[in-house]
């Protein structure tokens, strides 16, 4: 695609629900990161993705947190039993291997209530 | 613990005015150094970046000034338009592309 595409832009979850966002990266990218953005602040990394492997899981913040790219492309991040301070928004961005230019999405905003 | 250090947080500036933007980081495992733009209800995307074997890099109205010594760098928007308002976030990134972003500076430029 032309860019990376994030899908649902908008969720509203009830406490407790589980969610699951997607993201399709540019075709071709190998490497693929999700990042959450509190309101007023810079993204903050959760994890990142080469291919299929998950390379580095260390920013997820609770064992709710699951990301998966199971053939090397599109990827979901789920959170399950949804808490308050889980409302961000999740970005996820994309790039070519052995690059550090990621373009990012356009982002799933939840919100917890 | 913040990685990256950016201030201010929010800026106005005239049209036709420079703004600046500060950052600073401690790691020196940092090897590259993007500014992002990012409007309401969009991603950040890539406005410019630096590589710390050099001091100063321009595209057009837009520069980046490197202290690999002091360990800082700033954004300059020459002659700033009421199109450049924005948030605009720093980032450092380490050898294994995992980014830290500063806390966002939000710009008005007003006509």
């Amino acid at each position: 695609g032309a860019g990376v595409s994030q899908s649902p832009r908008y969720k509203v979850a009830k406490r407790g629900q589980d969610v699951a966002l997607r993201c399709d990266p540019i075709s071709g990218h190998v490497s693929l990161f999700w990042y959450q953005q509190a309101l007023g602040q810079g993204p903050e990394f959760l994890t990142y993705f080469q291919n299929e492997a998950q390379l580095d899981k260390s920013g997820l913040p609770s064992d709710r947190f699951f990301a998966e790219r199971p053939e090397g492309s599109v990827s979901t991040l789920k959170i399950q039993r949804t808490q308050q301070e889980d409302s961000a928004v999740y970005l996820c961005a994309s790039s070519f291997a052995g690059t550090t230019e990621a373009f990012f999405g356009q982002g799933t905003r939840l919100t917890v209530v | 613990q913040q990685q990256v250090k950016q201030s201010p947080q929010s800026l106005i500036v005239q049209k036709g005015g420079i703004s600046i933007i500060n950052c600073a980081y401690e790691n020196t495992a940092f090897d590259y150094f993007p500014w992002y733009q990012q409007f309401p209800g969009k991603g950040p995307a890539l406005l410019i970046a630096i590589r710390p074997d050099v001091s100063e890099k321009k595209e057009g109205r837009f520069t980046i000034s490197f202290n690999k010594s002091a360990k800082q760098f700033s954004l300059h928007i020459m002659d700033s338009q009421p199109g450049d308002s924005a948030t605009y976030f720093c980032a450092a990134v380490n050898t294994g592309n995992q980014f830290y972003f500063g806390t966002g500076t939000s710009l008005t430029v007003i006509p």
